[in-house]
């Protein structure tokens, strides 16, 4: 399987529930990164996984939490949703250390 | 801290070349130079990488001066799917990738 799959493409949900997005990377792929990005702004960095261990965290709260999966799938679970937390959630995967991340087309949440 | 200057905004004819400016005074000796390019409604997309020697792909060229502190992204012929917003990331090792604000490049027809 080639590229870099996440679902829902779209998501609406309250303030104060919880949602989990899902990425699908390419085999072998044993690095994935998680990225959230604002309107009109870069991604901010999450998290990344490497080998289903966390290995790097950006300035986000523990309430943005992660899983990496041994099939190469990983998601991303957000609790207590914010109304700031609206954005376009990014997953990214690479193969080998200094190498090129595909990315996914995102997964636009939105907080109500 | 995105640890790259790259200027806010860019314009280029549609077949005309371009070259898109990075500042990376800071790098080290082990990073690498990433450029990657964000569509409009989609994920960044990889462009091209490099160490110390110009690197070409079927994408664009990549220059980087011989002390490592700026770099040059080269589109040959900016076409209008070229339009973006361009980001040059510095990747060290396993590390994640840094996103600053990217230069906005619009193609005119």
């Amino acid at each position: 399987e080639t590229g870099v799959t996440q679902s829902p493409t779209h998501l609406i949900k309250t303030r104060g529930q919880q949602v989990t997005l899902r990425c699908s990377s390419q085999s072998g792929h044993n690095t994935v990164s998680w990225y959230q990005q604002a309107l009109g702004q870069g991604p901010q960095f999450i998290f990344q996984y490497y080998r289903e261990e966390e290995n790097g965290r950006g300035n986000f709260p523990p309430r943005f939490s992660g899983l990496q999966f041994p099939n190469y799938s990983s998601e991303l679970n957000v609790n207590a949703l914010e109304l700031d937390d609206s954005a376009l959630y990014l997953c990214a995967s690479s193969f080998l250390d200094g190498y090129g991340y595909t990315f996914g087309s995102g997964t636009r949440l939105t907080v109500v | 801290d995105a640890k790259t200057t790259q200027p806010n905004s860019m314009e280029s004819n549609e077949e005309e070349p371009v070259h898109l400016p990075c500042n990376h005074s800071t790098i080290s000796g082990t990073d690498y130079i990433h450029w990657y390019r964000q569509l409009p409604s989609q994920g960044p997309e990889y462009v091209i990488h490099g160490l110390t020697s110009n690197v070409n792909n079927r994408m664009a060229s990549l220059a980087i001066a011989e002390d490592r502190k700026s770099s040059t992204l080269i589109l040959h012929r900016a076409t209008l799917r070229d339009a973006a917003v361009y980001y040059c990331i510095r990747l060290s090792g396993n590390t994640p990738l840094v996103f600053g604000k990217g230069t906005r490049l619009s193609v005119i027809a």
